[in-house]
Order: C-alpha cells, then structure tokens, then sequence
C-alpha cells in the first residue's frame, strides 16, 4: 500500500522555467511533509519541509505547497538550474506525540532534470 | 556540512557473510537512529529504529535476527546483515536528527552488494 505516490518518475525541464513537482499521499493521518534531494550514491538531502496548518512554505528558490483537502504536496523550484538535477522524494509522517518522527513514509521519487 | 556519517560507503561481500555499517551523529547526541534500506528504483522504506541502551524496533517484514542492531553509544549505531544473500543487495541509508522536531539528517548510505 503506497501511502505516498509520486506519478511522475521524471521530469525534464529548461533551466531559468519553473520546475513542479507533485506528490499525493492517502494517510489522513500524515500531518508534516518533507521534501529530500537526493544524488546517486547518496544519502538524502532535506530541502524543505510543510506543517499540515500551513498551507505554503517557502525558501529562496523552493516553495511548497500543501492542499489538504486534495491530500496533495508540490515543490516549485523557481529558477530552475542544472545544478538541481536529481531524485526528488517526497515524505511524510504523523506527528502525533513527536515520538513516530523518524518513521517517514516516502514516495518513490522524481527524477529532474535541467537543461542548460 | 554532513551531521550523519555513515561506514563504509561501498562493500561487496560473498553469500553466507555478514557485513556491520556504522552510523555515526557529528556534534550532536542521537538517542534515536533510523536504519532506511532502498531497492532499485524505488522508495527507501524503513526498517527499524534504533534506539539508544534498549533493543531496536522493526517494521513488520523486517527479520530482526538477520538485521541487527546495535545503538551502543548516543553517537553511533551499527547495522550488521547476518549471513547475507544476494537478494541483501541493496542501499542502506541511516538517519538521525539534531533536536527533537528538526528535520531527519541522512547519512550518506552504503551501496551492498552481495556475491
């Protein structure tokens, strides 16, 4: 049972366009969702990460977007730079009582990349 | 810079031997490690939680006596898969984090593969 799925296993796009990846997750119990970068051959990098009470949370190049009601995430990378290209993951957990915070349940990854 | 580091980065052993990965927490103390294992092309999928002075914690399917784990110090937790075969092979990644409600540092994962 896949309990977070990302449909698109890849996506190609020209560096300085927006880069949108999208991630829909069936638990409702899911309340915090991570976004990880991850290179061949290497452990997972966080990027950013959405409270479910928020619905938006940016960071200089990288915004996400939640929509609770769709049970749906989306990370825009805005400008895109080849420098971006690799697996995306998406994750996510409930977090009630803080103490399954480790327990990430992550989608199968999104593999990006940017054209000069 | 890397908070999560993790030992040996590659290992290729023959069927029937064990293989013990180290996972260590820079500067920090981790009284909980996370031990994720990821197949080709597909999610990583955790596997147990290590924790600190008491046994770990398994997710269903995963055989405690082939995988184990040891969390001997607040900085270090090992992995050792037991007489292992090559459906074994995979990509062993730990986690840890700094404070209680920041983000999961990853090491940067073992590639093995078993012969």
């Amino acid at each position: 049972d896949q309990q977070v799925k990302q449909n698109s296993p890849s996506l190609s796009v020209q560096e300085g366009r927006i880069s949108i990846l999208n991630c829909d997750y069936t638990n409702s119990m899911f309340d915090y969702f991570l976004w990880y970068k991850k290179y061949p051959a290497e452990g997972p990098t966080f990027l950013i990460s959405i409270s479910s009470i928020k619905d938006k949370n940016e960071d200089g190049r990288f915004t996400v977007f939640l929509n609770k009601s769709a049970k749906h995430l989306s990370l825009h990378i805005v400008p895109s730079q080849p420098g971006d290209s690799a697996v995306y993951f998406c994750a996510a957990f409930a977090n009630a009582g803080g103490t399954s915070y480790g327990k990430l349940t992550f989608g199968q990854g999104t593999i990006l990349t940017v054209h000069p | 810079g890397a908070v999560v580091s993790q030992h040996p980065s590659r290992v290729i052993c023959k069927s029937g031997t064990s293989v013990k990965i180290e996972c260590r927490s820079l500067d920090f103390q981790a009284t909980t490690m996370f031990w994720y294992r990821q197949f080709p092309k597909q999610s990583l999928m955790l596997m147990a939680t290590s924790n600190e002075g008491s046994k770990a914690t398994y997710e269903q399917g995963v055989e405690k006596d082939k995988f184990l784990i040891n969390h001997a110090s607040l900085t270090l937790s090992t992995l050792t898969v037991t007489s292992a075969h090559p459906e074994d092979s995979s990509f062993y990644i730990c986690s840890a984090r700094r404070i209680s409600n920041s983000p999961l540092h990853f090491g940067n994962g073992t590639r093995l593969t078993v012969t």
